[in-house]
């Protein structure tokens, strides 16, 4: 199985900073890579696909990089919203395995 | 809409099987798959396994091989997910995501479920 390894496991942030979630592949996935938010108590969403393709209605504010085994999820402006859980997962084989998490906190 | 709605809590004992519902509407079930993902209590997530409505064939993690079978029924547009020989460490939420996939890179779990709780526990 492909382990994904997130880092940090939680931040603590203000609004208006600029923040950077990484994410570690076991073996290279290319750009097999997805970026998801949780907020408690509500499912995930999708946010990046393929390391950098923003989704539909996901903030500019948000940025995917990366390839290979090394990616990072960027956030140029925090915004009060975006304090939530963010997980990275990959889409190269199965079992398609998540990352940790990152909390991100005030 | 888009939407998956999924069956209510369970509480189940130990050693019993559970069987979480997935009814999808808004969109032609038969042209997506559909995964199953849990979350334990304060962990991540964990891939269990997939569907191809279409066709009814599915695909599961190693971890689950044997406990988990996923099905589906094309006319109430609904998937199914059964875990059996349930034990505490089996509570959690579980939910079904439709799967999206484009070309190559792009394939992701774009439209999630409500979300069902299972609890384990004698």
């Amino acid at each position: 199985d492909i382990q994904m390894t997130q880092s940090p496991s939680s931040l603590s942030a203000s609004v208006g900073d600029r923040v950077t979630i990484t994410c570690r592949a076991s073996q290279s996935i290319s750009n097999y890579l997805n970026w998801y938010q949780q907020k408690p108590g509500k499912a995930p969403k999708i946010l990046i696909s393929a390391a950098s393709t923003l989704r539909s209605g996901v903030p500019s504010s948000f940025s995917g990089s990366g390839s290979g085994t090394e990616f990072a999820l960027t956030i140029s402006s925090l915004q009060p919203e975006d304090f939530a859980t963010y997980f990275c997962q990959q889409s190269y084989s199965t079992p398609y395995t998540f990352g940790q998490g990152t909390t991100l906190e005030i | 809409q888009v939407q998956l709605v999924q069956s209510g809590a369970e509480v189940k004992k130990p050693g019993a099987s559970v069987k979480v519902s997935c009814k999808a509407s808004g969109f032609t079930f038969t042209r997506y798959g559909m995964h199953w993902v849990r979350q334990a209590p304060g962990q991540s997530l964990e891939w269990m396994g997939w569907i191809n409505p279409g066709n009814g064939y599915s695909k599961y993690s190693q971890r689950f091989q044997g406990r988990v079978t996923i099905t589906r029924d094309t006319a109430a547009s609904t998937a199914y997910m059964e875990l059996s020989s349930l034990t505490s460490e089996d509570t959690a939420v579980y939910y079904c995501a439709r799967d999206f996939y484009v070309s190559g890179p792009e394939y992701y779990m774009d439209v999630w479920g409500t979300g069902t709780t299972v609890t384990v526990s004698s």
